[in-house]
């Protein structure tokens, strides 16, 4: 079955850095979402990117269907970015329900 | 725009015990979900339901039951409590299944003593 993986699982960064966080799948898929979860919150969808660029600001999504990812860019972190970023696709196999990976855990510092 | 609401926030439990959480959207939506995030573990689909009365079991299900009574809301039951459990039961919804958007509520804090 389909497999999603997030890296890095952590990242600690000083604020004003960037980061390149990447969500890699096994197979083909219809769908991808970032998400974003504040500690000790809720989720917010960031992007519904199913393939290509999308900007929002300091973020920016690229999915690239043929490599089997996605990547979540943070240009001029902040400390307030810090939380739990998390990847969910929809298998092209089951379009029934979103499949999720373990997330990347962002801290970054003043 | 519209809300998730989850009751309640926090809930401590005791081993055996049938405990009942429930979720309330504004949305209109069709489809509502019930996840539980585990540290290390990511989220897991426990039920979703895509209309009301309709019931679908995820990679999770037992140990749970679900009720879908309207459209608006969705519960969830724990069945029996397991001892030292502690974990963070979310509610989504969105407009259909698969790769719309799901908007979540804010959790509820389980903790089974």
């Amino acid at each position: 079955g389909q497999q999603v993986q997030q890296s890095p699982a952590s990242l600690v960064l000083q604020e004003g850095e960037n980061a390149e966080l990447q969500c890699n799948f096994s197979t083909s898929l219809n769908s991808m979402q970032w998400f974003y979860q504040r500690p000790g919150g809720s989720l917010v969808s960031l992007f519904y990117n199913p393939s290509g660029t999308k900007h929002s600001g300091r973020l920016t999504s690229t999915t690239v269907i043929k490599e089997r990812r996605s990547s979540l860019h943070i240009s001029s972190s902040q400390t307030t970015d810090s939380g739990t970023y998390l990847c969910a696709l929809e298998d092209v196999g089951d379009n029934s329900k979103l499949i999720w990976g373990l997330g990347t855990s962002l801290v970054v510092n003043p | 725009g519209g809300i998730i609401t989850q009751t309640p926030k926090f809930l401590i439990g005791q081993e055996g015990q049938k405990l009942t959480l429930k979720c309330q959207q504004n949305f209109n939506h069709d489809t509502m979900y019930w996840y539980r995030q585990d540290s290390g573990k990511g989220l897991r689909l426990i039920y979703y339901s895509i209309t009301e009365n309709d019931l679908q079991k995820g990679d999770l299900s037992e140990g749970y039951d679900a009720s879908r009574e309207k459209k608006s809301s969705f519960s969830l039951t724990v069945t029996s409590a397991q001892k030292n459990e502690m974990a963070v039961f979310l509610c989504a919804s969105s407009i259909g299944t698969g790769g719309d958007t799901q908007y979540f509520g804010p959790g509820t804090r389980l903790l089974v003593l």
